[in-house]
């Protein structure tokens, strides 16, 4: 079926630290994820994307890990800053032909100074 | 450039009336996705048009419709609203072929 889930609600950390949000999807004929960030009163906006024939992609700041293996995708927040704090999302695009994004149900990053 | 603007921003309606939103994509972009977005099950993805032709449908109920138009723009209506359609509703665009997609603010629409 047609599910992305992520493992944790809500993850705090302090500034400065590192993060890790993890992401498990289900659909192997999925070829395309992309990590979006959501502030309040605001849509989604693109992070970082990879492919599934790469199994690491860095950003400034940001590396996103996918494992086709077992399903799951990672995003690494280095250094997390007070701005960071936000609802991540996964996304996938099933290779259907068709362009159809399934998210995951999001992860809250909250960043303590 | 512009990015994807959603109008109207907010939106407060009645029960059984009917509501349309609007989206205009980034210039150039020929993809066009509308979400729901509400706290209990998260962001749904609703329909995708395509050069003014729905290419794919998810899980909703008839009263949700969509176009778009030749210049791109998209339009999405929700007749006979119920209190569970209160929601945020999010616009997509994307050049095509399984390139990112580019989100809007959003509308957030109450039923009363």
């Amino acid at each position: 079926g047609e599910s992305v889930g992520l493992h944790l609600p809500t993850l705090s950390v302090q500034e400065g630290d590192n993060s890790i949000i993890n992401c498990a999807y289900s659909n192997s004929a999925s070829d395309y994820f992309i990590w979006y960030k959501q502030e309040s009163g605001k849509g989604p906006q693109f992070i970082i994307d990879i492919r599934s024939n790469m199994d690491k992609r860095q950003g400034q700041r940001v590396t996103v890990l996918l494992n086709k293996t077992v399903k799951h995708l990672s995003l690494q927040i280095a250094a997390t800053q007070p701005g960071d704090s936000a609802v991540y999302f996964c996304a996938e695009i099933l290779n259907t032909g068709f362009q159809k994004l399934v998210f995951g149900t999001g992860t809250r990053l909250l960043v303590s100074p | 450039k512009a990015g994807v603007t959603q109008t109207p921003r907010y939106l407060i309606k009645t029960r059984g009336q009917q509501v349309t939103l609007s989206c205009s994509p980034i210039s150039g972009h020929r993809s066009v996705s509308w979400y729901q977005q509400t706290p209990g099950q998260g962001l749904q993805f609703l329909f995708e048009y395509f050069s003014e032709t729905q290419r794919n449908k998810g899980n909703f109920p008839g009263r949700f419709s969509g176009r778009q138009f030749s210049n791109s723009r998209s339009e999405m209506n929700v007749s006979t609203l119920e209190l569970g359609d209160s929601a945020l509703y999010l616009c997509a665009s994307s050049p095509g072929a399984r390139n990112g997609y580019t989100f809007g603010s959003g509308t957030r629409l109450t039923v009363v």
